[in-house]
């Protein structure tokens, strides 16, 4: 299956700094990727679909301006937190969806972004 | 819009108990069905894939069955462990290759 990798694992920045995750697919080439939020306890959200090239579809209640996502290349999405405020911290976690016959979600690791 | 429901929240359980978890979704169009397990603070583990033309798979203690007519899957657990505690995640791969995730149950096993 796909491998997935996510960076950081985890994060703590301060109120009103921009915090950027990383999220790769190492063995194929990834049009599209996902980002999920899980607050605790909660399930995982989908907030946008990243698309190479073009710009990100974001989920209803999803503010773009405040997540940015960057696909720039097949390999590798970026989400952009901006001006992060403590009710920003949560797990993100990205994915990719294999395509043709295997069209399993594989998931990063995740990444714990903590606002203080 | 595809939602995805599963029953029981929580569920404890003594060692040795066999269980059963509950999945449902809205929209029978999808084209697979993932059962997840997440431990506290941890990323996602996968367990378990259905694609829409299969009716169940088998991993292990782990069995899990998709009636996709009927907007159901159910997870079976052979004989809990103290270590399968943990939540289990239903998730339904719906419209444009989007992963629409239930809210989980939570289990934990009785030593």
């Amino acid at each position: 299956g796909a491998v997935v990798s996510q960076h950081p694992s985890w994060v703590i920045c301060k109120s009103g700094t921009s915090v950027k995750i990383e999220c790769r697919s190492l063995d194929f080439q990834a049009t599209t990727m996902f980002w999920y939020r899980q607050f605790p306890k909660q399930s995982l959200m989908l907030m946008a679909t990243s698309n190479e090239g073009s710009k990100a579809t974001y989920e209803q209640g999803v503010e773009k301006d405040k997540f940015l996502i960057n696909h720039a290349s097949l390999t590798l999405s970026t989400l952009t937190v901006t001006s992060a405020h403590p009710e920003d911290s949560s797990f993100y976690i990205c994915s990719v969806v294999g395509r043709g016959v295997n069209t399993e979600a594989f998931f990063g690791q995740g990444t714990r972004l903590t606002v203080v | 819009k595809q939602e995805v429901t599963q029953i029981p929240a929580a569920l404890s359980v003594p060692e040795g108990e066999n269980l059963v978890l509950n999945c449902s979704f809205t929209d029978s169009a999808i084209y697979n069905l993932q059962w997840f397990r997440q431990d506290p603070g941890k990323g996602l583990t996968s367990l378990l894939l259905i694609q829409s033309s299969q009716r169940e798979q088998t991993s292990g203690r782990l069995n899990a069955s998709l009636d996709k007519s009927s907007g159901r899957s159910t997870l079976y657990i052979a004989a809990s462990q103290p270590g399968d505690s943990a939540t289990y995640l239903c998730a339904v791969g719906s419209g444009g290759f989007k992963t629409i995730f239930g809210a989980g149950t939570r289990l934990f096993v009785k030593a």
